[in-house]
């Protein structure tokens, strides 16, 4: 089956660690995006790639990275600097970026 | 002010209900509209994609878009337990989407 796989589903992390988040799809989108949900509040943009090796900044990117090296991955890392880590992070893709994105089952990250 | 606003609701309904979901916008360059279902612990689903004024279905669902008003809605027909989850409007131009908070929607046997 065609689709996006987050993993892991729940992700602790301590002061001072990074983590990285994995997304993988199959769906031979050529872009992809993170997202974080916070209750009460829509998907706000982390990081955004249009193609493999380019990646642009959202609306949230400070303490967070991305790389692109691969179509199907698109890993996301917390950094120590992201003082407030703790959301839902969610994975999307779609074939383009006016295009409909679908997206992955999620990541909860807490911290310890 | 927000340029997408939803009601997060709970709205909470029995079964067989018609359910109406709305979102407003400010922002008049928004050119498509999405509604995503949301469960709980899981990622947003797409339900509906319409980039045009006027209504468009699909089974039991039916949205709405009007420009003019800057409003759109989606109307679940003979709603069921298994619709009971959190309804996402989304609203895209230039390559950005903007989501709604969500509205959350319980559906009771």
């Amino acid at each position: 089956d065609g689709g996006i796989t987050q993993s892991p589903k729940y992700l602790f992390r301590k002061e001072g660690q990074n983590v990285t988040l994995s997304c993988e799809q199959n769906l031979n989108h050529d872009a992809m995006y993170w997202y974080r949900q916070d209750p009460g509040q829509g998907l706000r943009l982390i990081y955004y790639s249009q193609i493999v090796n380019d990646f642009q900044k959202g609306d949230i990117a400070e303490g967070y990275s991305v790389s692109r090296e691969k179509k199907e991955s698109f890993p996301l890392t917390v950094t120590s600097a992201q003082k407030n880590p703790t959301a839902f992070y969610l994975c999307a893709s779609s074939p383009d970026t006016d295009q409909p994105q679908h997206f992955g089952d999620g990541t909860r990250l807490s911290i310890l | 002010q927000k340029e997408v606003e939803q009601d997060p609701g709970p709205l909470s309904v029995p079964e067989g209900a018609i359910v109406s979901l709305n979102c407003t916008y400010s922002n008049s360059a928004f050119q498509y509209f999405m509604w995503y279902r949301q469960y709980s612990r899981k990622g947003p689903e797409l339900l509906m994609y319409t980039y045009s004024s006027g209504n468009k279905e699909d089974g039991r669902f039916t949205a709405q878009v009007d420009k003019s008003s800057k409003y759109i809605s989606l109307f679940i027909r003979d709603s069921q337990p298994s619709d009971s989850a959190t309804y996402l409007c989304a609203m895209e131009y230039g390559n950005k989407l903007v989501f709604g908070a969500g509205t959350i929607l319980r559906v009771k046997s």
